[in-house]
């Protein structure tokens, strides 16, 4: 079965502290993967996808096809890194199936 | 306006009402979609259009009923629902209907069902 897991509902770390967003999948074919983010009162947008292999905001992600993860990392957080993060995978008929959303709060 | 707007962003309906939530893409994109958010829950997609042909149905009740008249235009008919569809509808857009092509989102509906 296809789906996405994040496992934390709630991250809070420090400024300046990292930070790592866990998302692990299940997918059976090449996967295509993505993160987005909500900011307080915003909308959900696009951070990054895998194939870009991009840094966005100081965000990173790796795909690692061994472990079926694809975590979000950052070294040193900063406050308006607070929002709702999301994981998402792209099926087989090329629609995004999503994780349940990891709540990340950095503190002052 | 620019991106992803829909009306109302707020709606309480009762069980009997007939509704209708709309959405409108200043992309120029050719793929719509509709999202249900509950709170806990991971996002559902409930419909996609692509090319304004519906593409995806994941087993909706047919209390929920979309259209979409053209590429710019996405609407949610809403009828006899349940307090359990109270939630966050979300439109998107993207372009060539292919999830690797980023979607856009709308600011949502909060819908309550009493």
């Amino acid at each position: 079965a296809q789906r996405v897991t994040q496992p934390e509902k709630l991250l809070s770390v420090f400024k300046g502290a990292p930070v790592e967003l866990k998302c692990n999948y299940s997918y059976s074919g090449s996967p295509e993967l993505f993160w987005y983010v909500q900011y307080s009162r915003q909308r959900l947008q696009l951070l990054l996808r895998h194939i870009s292999r991009e840094s966005i905001k100081g965000f990173t992600a790796d795909l690692n096809k061994g472990e079926t993860s694809f975590h979000l990392k950052k070294p040193f957080a900063q406050e308006e890194d607070s929002a709702m993060y999301y994981c998402a995978l792209r099926d087989s008929n090329y629609q995004l199936i999503w994780g349940a959303g990891t709540k990340l709060i950095i503190k002052p | 306006e620019t991106g992803v707007t829909q009306t109302p962003r707020h709606l309480v309906m009762g069980m009997t009402n007939k509704k209708s939530l709309k959405c409108e893409q200043h992309l120029g994109h050719n793929a719509m979609y509709w999202y249900k958010q509950s709170a806990k829950k991971p996002l559902e997609l409930m419909f996609v259009y692509s090319l304004e042909e519906r593409v995806e149905n994941n087993s909706v009740p047919s209390r929920f009923s979309p259209e979409c008249p053209n590429s710019s235009h996405l609407f949610l008919h809403l009828h006899t629902l349940q307090p359990e569809d109270s939630a966050l509808y979300l439109c998107a857009s993207s372009q060539d209907g292919g999830g690797y092509n980023e979607q856009f989102f709308g600011p949502g509906t909060r819908l309550t069902v009493l």
